[in-house]
């Protein structure tokens, strides 16, 4: 079976720290990699898309891909209260296919 | 431009019960799925649709489930027969051809009593 594993949580961080959240992933053909936020009662909101080895960086946001490892993670640089939410890790094999979710980490970011 | 729409928001319908659930994806986007999650879970995957045709359906739990997008516009996901377990947020998403963004609806919470 095909599985996408994060940890739970919550993970809790202070203000404008670093907060790191972690994946990794069965399937070694997958080729996309993708983080979602999801607040509490909303919908996933695309945050990160990453295809290639090493890192990429966006804003506050730098997700890091290692297939070697099977591994893929984000760093949300400078955390605020409003990035307190779920953030669901998704991989998929190719272009076009369904994307298969972890169970998603908690952050919860305290003033 | 608008975003992937969801209707209705919520359903709460008795158990055995028909519930049709629609989506209208972003103007554009001929890629279409559908997923479905509990609490405290990941979205799972439903259908996925490439135009009109279901590419993959590998993801529908039974045969109560079924989905339909005639015109490779708005897609309908039909449950019949409901029953308590199928109480979830059932999420639309859809995606360029050829691209893996995929973008969610807000979703319809469905709860069957």
């Amino acid at each position: 079976q095909k599985e996408v594993e994060q940890n739970s949580g919550p993970l809790s961080v202070p203000e404008g720290a670093i907060a790191s959240l972690n994946c990794t992933y069965s399937d070694r053909v997958s080729q996309s990699f993708f983080w979602y936020r999801q607040y509490s009662g909303k919908s996933p909101e695309l945050i990160m898309s990453i295809y290639s080895n090493g890192d990429k960086e966006d804003g506050r946001f730098t997700a890091q891909l290692n297939k070697a490892s099977q591994y893929v993670s984000l760093l949300i640089r400078d955390s605020q209260p409003s990035d307190s939410a779920t953030y669901l890790c998704a991989v998929n094999p190719n272009s076009g296919y369904a994307l298969n979710f972890g169970k998603g980490t908690s952050l919860l970011v305290t003033p | 431009g608008a975003g992937v729409s969801q209707t209705p928001s919520n359903k709460v319908t008795e158990k055995g019960k028909y519930v049709e659930l629609r989506c209208d994806p972003i103007s554009g986007h001929t890629a279409l799925y559908w997923y479905r999650q509990s609490l405290g879970q990941g979205p799972e995957f439903l259908i996925y649709f490439q135009g009109t045709g279901a590419a993959d359906d590998s993801g529908l739990p039974n045969d109560r489930f079924f989905a339909v997008r005639p015109e490779g516009s708005v897609s309908t996901l039909k449950i019949q027969r409901t029953e308590r377990g199928d109480s979830a947020v059932y999420l639309c998403a859809s995606s360029l051809a050829g691209l893996n963004e995929q973008f969610f609806g807000p979703g319809t919470r469905l709860t069957v009593l």
